[in-house]
């Protein structure tokens, strides 16, 4: 595609739900990189993608965070359980390695 | 481990004023350098990098300087417009790619007629 595209752009959840964000990458690149802005923090790493394998994923918060890749392209991040720390601008990025990172729009979660 | 600080906003300045934001970095080794942008509406981009000491990024009217003695990246236009109101992120990569950024907080700018 033309760019990075995230999906929804936003989502408003219930506490204790579960919540799917996706990531279509611009075709071709092999690496994907999922970050997240909460309100008056800068962007903190949550996992990178090379290919489909996840070689740093030190990045999630704890173990109700996971994400997926599949056929090298698109990638979910799925957060169990939500709770209102939740709450943040999820973005996607991807790139070919050594190269500058694209990013999409992101997805703002609230979780009331 | 590593971090980026960044001057904290927002900042307000008139069209055609001297800009510059601050950024100091703290991490281990020879990391790249980079600044990204976040327009009204899109999504972030990059807007220069540097990726050795004393190498100077610059694009769009903007510079920045990597300074390993001041541990330093500041952001600088001679001549802002109300078209660069904008976030400003500063971020390091420890491996030369764009991988794992470390960001700072932002800087919100906002240019006035």
């Amino acid at each position: 595609g033309a760019g990075v595209s995230q999906s929804p752009s936003n989502k408003v959840t219930e506490k204790g739900k579960d919540v799917e964000l996706r990531c279509d990458p611009i075709s071709g690149h092999t690496a994907l990189y999922w970050y997240r802005q909460s309100l008056g923090q800068g962007l903190e790493f949550l996992i990178y993608f090379q290919g489909n394998s996840a070689p740093d994923k030190s990045g999630l918060p704890s173990d109700r965070f996971s994400a997926e890749r599949t056929g090298g392209s698109v990638s979910t991040l799925t957060i169990q359980r939500t709770q209102q720390e939740d709450s943040a601008v999820y973005l996607c990025a991807s790139s070919n390695p050594g190269d500058k990172a694209f990013f999409g729009q992101g997805t703002r979660l609230t979780v009331v | 481990g590593n971090s980026v600080t960044q001057m904290e906003g927002p900042v307000t300045l008139s069209e055609e004023a001297f800009l510059t934001i601050n950024c100091t970095y703290t991490a281990t080794g020879y990391p790249s350098l980079f600044w990204y942008v976040q327009y009204p509406g899109e999504g972030l981009q990059l807007l220069l990098k540097a990726t050795k000491a004393d190498d100077k990024g610059s694009n769009k009217g903007f510079e920045a300087t990597y300074r390993k003695e001041t541990t330093s990246f500041h952001l600088e236009k001679g001549s802002v417009q109300v078209s660069d109101s904008a976030v400003y992120f500063c971020a390091l990569s420890p491996t030369g790619t764009a991988s794992k950024l470390t960001f700072g907080t932002g800087t919100r700018l906002q240019v006035t007629l």
